[in-house]
């Protein structure tokens, strides 16, 4: 079954300490992005990826590191999360030349 | 850089009837607009999309219109289902790399 799987789907945290939201597709897809999610603001993209070693930043990348080593997968890091980043976040993934087709379930982080 | 705005932010029919939301776009060099419906705590879902050398897609029920010159592109839903309940995202991109998107609607399909 083709899908992007998220980990975790619910984290609460406090300020500063590192976490990493792991993402993973099992579609072979060159495209991967991250979003947040905040309420009335709609979907917003932090970072996206065209394809291995090749990473960009979105709308709103500040506070995020991501990596791209393999194909299939695509962290998200906050290396010292702080009450802002407080969301619900999703990664996608889609064919080469494409747009954000598959989405994750949503991991929804707490920073206190 | 590009932004894009959506209305109406909330949007209610009778079932049956049709639904449009509009979005307009800053950027003239977007030349990729998807649509997104969203369920109640459901991830987004691609429902269709447009590119700019084509001024209007159809799949069923929904339709997508582009006009380039105005900067405007729209979703029509017509005959209305229940099932049409959620909120509906528009977004533009440049070659579907980085991606911007509106603020969303939500949709009340009322019996």
């Amino acid at each position: 079954e083709a899908q992007v799987t998220q980990n975790p789907r619910y984290l609460i945290t406090v300020t500063g300490k590192k976490l990493t939201v792991t993402c993973s597709q099992n579609m072979n897809h060159e495209y991967m992005s991250w979003y947040r999610q905040d309420p009335g603001l709609g979907l917003r993209q932090i970072y996206y990826s065209m394809n291995v070693e090749v990473t960009d930043k979105g709308d709103v990348p500040e506070g995020y590191k991501v990596s791209r080593k393999e194909k299939r997968n695509f962290p998200l890091i906050l290396e010292s999360p702080s009450p802002n980043q407080t969301s619900l976040y999703f990664c996608a993934s889609s064919p080469r030349g494409s747009r954000p087709q598959h989405f994750g379930d949503g991991t929804r982080l707490s920073i206190l | 850089g590009e932004n894009v705005e959506q209305h109406p932010s909330t949007l209610s029919v009778q079932e049956g009837d049709s639904a449009v939301i509009k979005c307009t776009y800053s950027d003239s060099a977007s030349n990729y607009f998807p649509w997104y419906k969203q369920e109640l705590g459901k991830r987004p879902q691609l429902i269709i999309d447009i590119r700019s050398n084509v001024g209007e897609k159809k799949d069923q029920r929904i339709a997508v219109t582009l006009n380039k010159t105005a900067k405007h592109f729209s979703l029509h839903i017509t005959e209305t289902q229940p099932e049409d309940s959620a909120v509906y995202f528009c977004a533009a991109s440049i070659s579907g790399d980085k991606i911007i998107f509106g603020k969303g609607t939500r949709l009340h399909i009322l019996p």
